[in-house]
């Protein structure tokens, strides 16, 4: 069963901890992709990662950090740098950077 | 960056009507991707059109890419209550991927 999968669904952390999304995907993309996505706005490029062992910043990396050591997996850590951290998180992978993007359920993080 | 802009932000509309959304954007592109999102959770793709296309169509939905104006144009014929969600428009310039702000559409039944 193909897809890309997040997890977990909600998490709750207290301000000041480090916090990781997982994000992992068996469609063989070679692209990835975080975004958040704060109520009733659009999505906010974290991080996108074209290749395995690279990854680029996105428009809005300030507090966050990513690794692509495998293919298949590219989580997220959400820092304490990270100033209003709750939000919903969603990640994608696409064949290559540009394609379609294939999007997982997404995980939402409230920072008590 | 937002790249792209929807309008209008909201649209609300009867089961059986015709839905609109617009897409504007400002730089030159490759492709413009349209996006849906049910509430609260990921997107799923709906249609991709390349810069040398005009039109497309997928069953009940259509979408026209003006270069020049630089805008597309997303239409749902023949609206469901299924249909509520959010729809965005995604376009890539200068080898990166950016989303618009969406058009959350709500079809009454």
């Amino acid at each position: 069963d193909g897809g890309i999968t997040q997890s977990p669904k909600y998490l709750f952390r207290k301000e000041g901890q480090n916090v990781t999304l997982s994000c992992e995907q068996n469609l063989n993309h070679d692209a990835m992709y975080w975004y958040r996505q704060d109520p009733g706005q659009g999505l906010r490029l974290i991080y996108y990662s074209q290749i395995v062992n690279d990854f680029q910043k996105g428009d809005i990396a300030e507090g966050y950090s990513v690794s692509r050591e495998k293919k298949e997996s590219f989580p997220l850590t959400v820092t304490s740098a990270q100033k209003n951290p709750t939000a919903f998180y969603l990640c994608a992978s696409s064949p290559g950077h540009t394609d379609t993007q294939y999007f997982g359920p997404g995980t939402r993080l409230t920072v008590l | 960056s937002q790249q792209g802009e929807e309008d209008p932000q909201a649209l609300s509309i009867q089961e059986g009507e015709n839905a609109t959304m617009n897409c504007s954007y400002k730089t030159s592109i490759n492709n413009l991707q349209w996006y849906r999102q049910n509430s609260g959770r990921g997107l799923v793709h709906l249609i991709l059109i390349r810069s040398n296309e005009r039109e497309k169509h997928s069953g009940r939905l259509r979408v026209t890419l003006d270069t020049s104006k630089k805008s597309s144009s997303l239409l749902i014929t023949a609206s469901r209550a299924a249909d509520t969600a959010s729809y965005f428009c995604a376009t890539d310039a200068h080898n990166d991927m950016r989303f618009g702000a969406g058009t959350r559409l709500t079809v009454k039944p």
